[in-house]
């Protein structure tokens, strides 16, 4: 089954305590994600990745780093968590643009809540 | 750079009555349009989506949209509600060209379905 895959879905954390979110999708993928949610403020882009190797911030970048060494992989790292980064985090992940007429479209992994204490 | 308002934060409707959910956007040219939907505790799942052509699109669970270029609208509709439907939805406009941001998504509605 074509999906993305996110681990931990849930997680409770203390401040400080380095954090690694694991995204993982099967569908040979250039382009992966992530995104944050929060109440009222919708989903709002963390870092993107065009390709392997290939990494961008999003609009709200601080406080996370990510990589991409595999095509199918695109951890999140939060070095030292803090409880403003509280939220429900959605990994994504799309063919590249223009590949064709459905390249737009992100598959979601399920989301993973962290609570950070 | 694009922007997406939906200005519904919550609405209620009775199971059977018909439902529509506003979106306006903000682009410089014509945006590839989505709709979203994240039932409790899920991800998020597309309903339907616009590219080009037809400006009247039909998605899964019997919902629909209709892209108005002169209001920079794509309204989400539904005939009649089934208490399945209660979730929060996500308005979402893509970013042709480069396409770095992918999506820049509205800040939802939920939905109330009453029985």
């Amino acid at each position: 089954e074509a999906q993305v895959t996110q681990n931990p879905r849930y997680l409770i954390t203390v401040t400080g305590k380095k954090l690694t979110v694991t995204c993982s999708q099967n569908m040979n993928h250039e382009y992966m994600s992530w995104y944050r949610q929060d109440p009222g403020l919708g989903l709002r882009q963390i870092y993107y990745s065009m390709n392997v190797e290939v990494t961008d911030k999003g609009d709200v970048p601080e406080g996370y780093k990510v990589s991409r060494k595999e095509k199918r992989n695109f951890p999140l790292i939060l070095e030292s968590p803090s409880p403003n980064q509280t939220s429900l985090y959605f990994c994504a992940s799309r063919l590249r643009q223009g590949a064709t007429s459905g390249a737009n479209v992100l598959t979601f992994g399920a989301g993973s809540r962290l609570t950070v204490l | 750079a694009q922007s997406v308002t939906q200005p519904d934060i919550h609405i209620t409707v009775s199971e059977g009555a018909s439902l529509e959910l506003r979106c306006n956007y903000s682009y410089g040219a014509t945006p590839y349009l989505f709709w979203y939907v994240q039932s409790p505790g899920q991800g998020l799942q597309l309903l339907l989506k616009y590219f080009s052509g037809d400006t009247l699109v039909q998605g899964i669970k019997g919902f629909e949209a209709e892209f108005k270029r002169s209001q920079s609208s794509f309204n989400l509709r539904k005939p009649s509600v089934h208490w399945s439907d209660a979730a929060e939805y996500f308005c979402a406009v893509g970013e042709k060209g480069s396409g770095r941001r992918a999506l820049t998504f509205g800040s939802g509605t939920r939905l109330q379905v009453q029985p």
